[in-house]
């Protein structure tokens, strides 16, 4: 059985300054770990993903992760917020190890950048 | 990564009637994916649609609710039948790429209102 768990529904941040938002998972198995962006009336675009190879993983326009085993997370972080980076994220995991391909998402955390 | 698209990109029906919504993709995918994303709400997995092979339903989806056909390894429907107020969502498609890290891209989405 697998599943996330995303800790803030709504994180609010000035432009320029940290961006964390928090996610705690479940897995049966060794997991794949995804951050999903929605921004307003557009679709989902993945931002990045952990597949085992590094535990630090980068995706685009700047945000990175860290998949800490011990701890059972996968934060999502960026040094300096901007104000595009208003949107849903989700954070979601898939069991590898468990032959299927089901993917279980967060209930999403709603970002919001202030000037 | 695939271009997905969908049709249509929204509709207003009538409480009764059905919708199909259809889904393309630019490139052959083995599996492809429904979920429902209610408003204000994560995304949940409807059924896996894998071309060749009836649909895979998630708890508390039903066949004849959301039928759903794959006629080929680029293309599917998914079709809302009996329509209520409650079915008022966004419907994704998906679709699996990458080898074993379950990796999926999402089209834009089709956001269905029930009057």
């Amino acid at each position: 059985a697998q599943s996330v768990t995303q800790l803030d529904s709504h994180v609010s941040v000035s432009e320029g300054t940290p961006v964390l938002l928090r996610c705690n998972y479940s897995s049966s198995y060794s997991p794949s770990l995804f951050w999903y962006v929605q921004h307003p009336n557009k679709g989902l675009q993945l931002l990045l993903k952990y597949t085992s190879a590094a535990t630090l993983v980068k995706g685009i326009n700047g945000f990175e992760a860290e998949f800490k085993k011990s701890e059972t997370s996968f934060h999502l972080t960026k040094p300096s917020a901007h104000m595009s980076d208003a949107a849903e994220y989700f954070c979601v995991v898939s069991d590898r190890g468990g032959g299927g391909n089901k993917l279980t998402f967060g209930t999403g955390t709603q970002l919001k950048v202030e000037l | 990564s695939a271009v997905i698209s969908q049709k249509p990109s929204r509709d207003i029906c009538q409480r009764g009637t059905s919708l199909t919504i259809q889904c393309q993709v630019d490139s052959q995918v083995t599996m492809m994916f429904w979920y429902r994303q209610q408003p204000g709400q994560s995304l949940t997995l409807i059924a896996t649609a894998n071309q060749g092979s009836e649909a895979t339903y998630e708890s508390g989806f039903v066949i004849d609710k959301f039928p759903i056909s794959r006629p080929n390894l680029t293309f599917s429907t998914l079709t809302v039948s009996n329509m209520s107020p409650e079915d008022s969502s966004i419907y994704l498609c998906s679709v699996q790429q990458g080898r074993s890290y379950n990796e999926q891209f999402f089209g834009p989405g089709t956001r269905l209102t029930v009057l």
